[in-house]
């Protein structure tokens, strides 16, 4: 069936540098992936997303890429700052009824 | 800006007890979704709707839960009898519905079942 794979699940980066998270998936047919962030205790929120005919976009510290051939896109983070710390979700759209297959997250923490 | 809204906020009930959720989605969004996530775990799909119907319960234990949008709008999400695993977050999200795929989310319904 369809799946997500998501890697790391647990990523520890000084505050400062560049976090990177990857996820994989075996839907081609698939056109939309979204990223969601989630604080402790909180509703997971839309941080960005893309769509299958751009490779790259970005929003001030964060980008997100996309390889389509290989089936992989990536989450980036530069400059990280304490308030980044949370879980983290990619995702992408089934073909169809436009559910969403989630990876497993990825806990990022910021050390100061 | 609208959001999703859900009550109550937090629940706590005893095993075998009745509980309900609601959920208002945003303004003009036909498609509403009903999400179980157990802390530490990503959210796992109950329940889809397209405006009044089901699209997919497929992973709704329907000898307890039930699920409902009379009226295509808000939409209420029912456990009887409530069960010690059935402690979790419980988030609702809506979409647009007409190949506009984002997924808003309301704060969630943390239940705690003792």
């Amino acid at each position: 069936g369809e799946n997500v794979e998501q890697h790391p699940s647990t990523l520890s980066v000084q505050e400062g540098d560049s976090a990177v998270i990857k996820c994989t998936y075996s839907d081609s047919a698939s056109n939309y992936f979204p990223w969601y962030k989630q604080e402790l205790g909180k509703r997971p929120q839309l941080i960005i997303d893309i769509r299958s005919n751009v490779g790259e976009k970005k929003d001030q510290r964060i980008a997100v890429t996309l390889n389509k051939t290989a089936k992989h896109f990536s989450l980036h983070i530069t400059e990280t700052q304490p308030e980044d710390s949370a879980v983290y979700f990619c995702a992408q759209q089934g073909v169809g009824n436009y559910q969403l297959i989630w990876g497993a997250g990825t806990k990022l923490i910021i050390k100061p | 800006e609208a959001e999703v809204a859900q009550s109550p906020r937090y629940k706590i009930t005893e095993k075998s007890q009745a509980v309900a959720f609601w959920c208002d989605p945003i303004s003009g969004h036909a498609t509403l979704y009903w999400y179980r996530q157990i802390l530490g775990q990503g959210p796992e799909l109950l329940v889809q709707f397209q405006d009044e119907s089901v699209v997919d319960d497929s992973q709704l234990p329907k000898d307890r839960f039930s699920a409902e949008r009379l009226k295509g709008v808000d939409s209420t999400l029912k456990i009887q009898p409530a069960e010690l695993g059935d402690s979790a977050m419980y988030l609702c999200a809506s979409s647009l519905g007409t190949g506009q795929e984002t997924q808003y989310f309301g704060p969630g319904t943390r239940l705690l079942v003792l």
